[in-house]
């Protein structure tokens, strides 16, 4: 299981700051990658980037915006999106997926997501 | 990222087979997954690795990609498949995730 939280309200040019709880699987092992995705009226489903303890990769269009960490001890994702606009108001969706040498498993996990709303 | 183009919309009737299609330059290429996502839900795995399916997915969902083109075929559709249907792309190289747009799926 996968929950998301935070504000649902970030201002215009503000970090925004969530975190995904996981539940039935530890986020510090190499067996997954931990990913956030946001939904938005306007873009669609935008993958934002994804982690795991060994090597993180982003959205190319995002990445100098972008932190994603994990808190092994409390079993957690974090999400840090900084100078925020209003076209960034979306559900913000915690996902799990995994690649290795045979190929790629798609996101078999996702939390319910979050709504965040970019406004003064 | 990786540019992929999914159709906007599809409409079929009870029982026909419904074709959701994604595109982009030397897709087949690479790996692609399909999700469906109902109005206010999170979005659910369909198809992983061009043509697998999850467990728990019935068999009338099935994918293929080849050359440019992946496509989601829902064979025998019932009204509980009306939903968003979103493609997804892997791009190993990079890596890189990339979404389709989204094809709405109406059942008449």
């Amino acid at each position: 299981q996968v929950q998301e939280s935070g504000p649902g309200l970030v201002k215009p040019s503000e970090t925004l700051s969530l975190t995904c709880s996981v539940a039935g699987d530890s986020v510090g092992t190499m067996n997954h990658y931990w990913a956030w995705i946001r939904q938005s009226p306007g873009k669609g489903m935008e993958w934002i980037g994804s982690t795991r303890s060994d090597k993180s990769f982003f959205n190319p269009s995002l990445k100098s915006r972008v932190a994603i960490s994990l808190d092994v001890s409390q079993n957690r994702v974090s999400l840090k999106l900084t100078s925020v606009t209003a076209a960034e108001t979306g559900v913000y969706y915690c996902a799990r997926h995994r690649y290795d040498f045979w190929g790629y498993y798609g996101m078999d996990v996702w939390g319910q997501g979050t709504t965040v709303t970019v406004s003064s | 990222s990786f540019e992929v183009t999914q159709s906007a919309a599809v409409s079929v009737s009870p029982g026909q087979t419904a074709t959701i299609t994604c595109s982009g330059n030397g897709l087949g290429l690479k790996y692609v997954s399909w999700y469906k996502q109902k109005s206010g839900q999170s979005p659910m795995l369909l198809i992983y690795k061009d043509d697998k399916r999850p467990s728990g997915i019935p068999e009338r969902f099935s994918g293929s990609n080849s050359e440019n083109t992946a496509t989601l075929t829902i064979s025998g559709t019932q009204a509980m498949d009306e939903a968003e249907y979103f493609c997804q792309v892997w791009d190993s190289t990079v890596p890189d995730v990339s979404f389709g747009g989204g094809t709405n799926l109406t059942v008449l």
